[in-house]
């Protein structure tokens, strides 16, 4: 069965300095990644997903990610955050071969500081 | 926007009770979805719903589940007999295709079970 693992619970950061959040997964067979952001007292949204090609992937709000098979790493990052950016950030994998259903991290809160 | 919406937004049940989720996907996608997250805890997959019929569930989701579409819009969860660890926070999702596809979330209904 597969898993995801992200390695920090909360994460504070300045306004307009860099961010990155860790994301490793285990899964004995190949996976689609994604990134969903949560802002409070809303649903989740798609920052960006890795489904094949490139491993750097570009997201929404000036998000990025990189896809490391060998490390079995999906780290997500932004060079220069927003106060606006404050949120809880989850990572997820589905199957390929099988099945849709997403299995998420614990989830990382990022908290902004001005 | 098209957006997924639920109702009721915090529902407060005593333990023993029937409660429906109610769920409206957007309007064009075929599969939907339900997850839960307990306060503290990962989001859960429950149980995903293609053709009129479940494609897939959790070990979760069990007899005192249910899932229907009862006409061409509405998706709902029923718990026939709520128990105190129900309590939590439950994600309707729904999707345009299969595999790889962005879920879009609705922003969930909190269940209290007293």
């Amino acid at each position: 069965a597969q898993s995801v693992t992200q390695l920090d619970s909360q994460v504070p950061v300045f306004e307009e300095a860099p961010v990155e959040l860790r994301c490793n997964y285990s899964s004995s067979v190949s996976v689609y990644l994604f990134w969903y952001v949560q802002y409070p007292n809303q649903g989740l949204q798609l920052l960006l997903k890795y489904l094949s090609g490139s491993t750097l992937v570009k997201g929404i709000n000036g998000f990025e990610a990189e896809f490391n098979k060998s490390q079995t790493s999906f780290h997500l990052r932004k060079p220069s955050v927003h106060i606006s950016d404050t949120a809880e950030y989850f990572c997820a994998v589905t199957l390929k071969a099988a099945g849709n259903k997403l299995t998420f991290g614990g989830g990382t809160r990022v908290l902004v500081k001005p | 926007e098209p957006e997924v919406t639920q109702t009721p937004s915090h529902q407060v049940t005593q333990m023993g009770q029937e409660v429906i989720l109610r769920c409206v996907p957007i309007s064009n996608h075929l599969y939907f979805y339900w997850y839960r997250q307990i306060l503290g805890q990962k989001v859960e997959f429950l149980v995903s719903f293609y053709n009129n019929e479940i494609s897939e569930k959790s070990e979760i989701f069990d007899d005192q589940f249910s899932v229907e579409r009862p006409d061409g819009s509405n998706f709902t969860l029923k718990i026939r007999s709520t128990k105190l660890e129900d309590s939590a926070m439950y994600f309707c999702a729904s999707s345009e295709e299969f595999a790889g596809y962005e879920q879009f979330f609705g922003p969930g209904t909190r269940l209290t079970v007293l």
